[in-house]
């Protein structure tokens, strides 16, 4: 089945390590993205890239890295600068080219992070 | 209803009635809009889109009805199950970023169904 896979499910922090998160897609889709989910909050854009070897910044963006050097890939690092890091974050994709915001972005199942 | 940037709201429906979530965004130049449902500990799931040259879309047992004039969108569940209870949330389209688009959402409603 297509999807998006997201790894782990769950995942602790002890202070000043950096943790990686990861997102896998089998969709063939161009563009992906990373959000935060807090509670009682709406989905934040961490960072997203729309190709290969490409990504920006989103709306909160530090504390925060992102790689994109397979078009199936973008793993999301949690540096120690991200004081506040417990959340919910989850990645999306979406086929683009041109106007890719007129697609619906499909999203994986989520990693919650917590401190430990 | 919610609105992109306000409290969690709430509705709680019997088993069987009709439910209607509201969402008011505040981009005029929004084109595009989702509804999305989101389980517990799970990643939303999409449900039904609607570009803005259109004010109506049916997909099955649900309806997404836009208003650009007030700038509300809404979605309406027929016969509502108690597998349809979860956190519903719109998310609207618009340029950011000068040649970008961007997905903004709101913060979801909490739709409890009981049975």
């Amino acid at each position: 089945d297509g999807g998006i896979t997201q790894s782990p499910k769950y995942l602790f922090r002890k202070e000043g390590q950096n943790v990686t998160l990861s997102c896998e897609q089998n969709l063939n889709h161009d563009a992906m993205y990373w959000y935060r989910q807090d509670p009682g909050q709406g989905l934040r854009l961490i960072y997203y890239s729309q190709i290969v070897n490409d990504f920006q910044k989103g709306d909160i963006a530090e504390g925060y890295s992102v790689s994109r050097e397979k078009k199936e890939s973008f793993p999301l690092t949690v540096t120690s600068a991200q004081k506040n890091p417990t959340a919910f974050y989850l990645c999306a994709s979406t086929s683009s080219a041109g106007r890719q915001g007129n697609q619906p972005q499909h999203f994986g199942d989520g990693t919650r992070l917590s401190i430990l | 209803g919610e609105s992109v940037g306000l409290h969690l709201p709430t509705l709680s429906v019997q088993e069987g009635d009709n439910s209607i979530i509201n969402c008011a965004y505040s981009n005029s130049a929004s084109d595009y809009f989702i509804w999305y449902k989101q389980e517990s500990g799970k990643g939303p799931q999409f449900i039904i889109d609607i570009r803005s040259n259109m004010d109506k879309r049916q997909g099955q047992r649900v309806t997404v009805l836009l208003n650009k004039t007030v700038k509300h969108l809404s979605l309406q569940i027929a016969a509502t199950q108690p597998g349809d209870s979860a956190v519903y949330f719109c998310a609207e389209n618009a340029v950011w970023g000068g040649s970008n688009y961007k997905l903004t959402f709101g913060k979801g409603t909490l739709l409890t169904v009981n049975p």
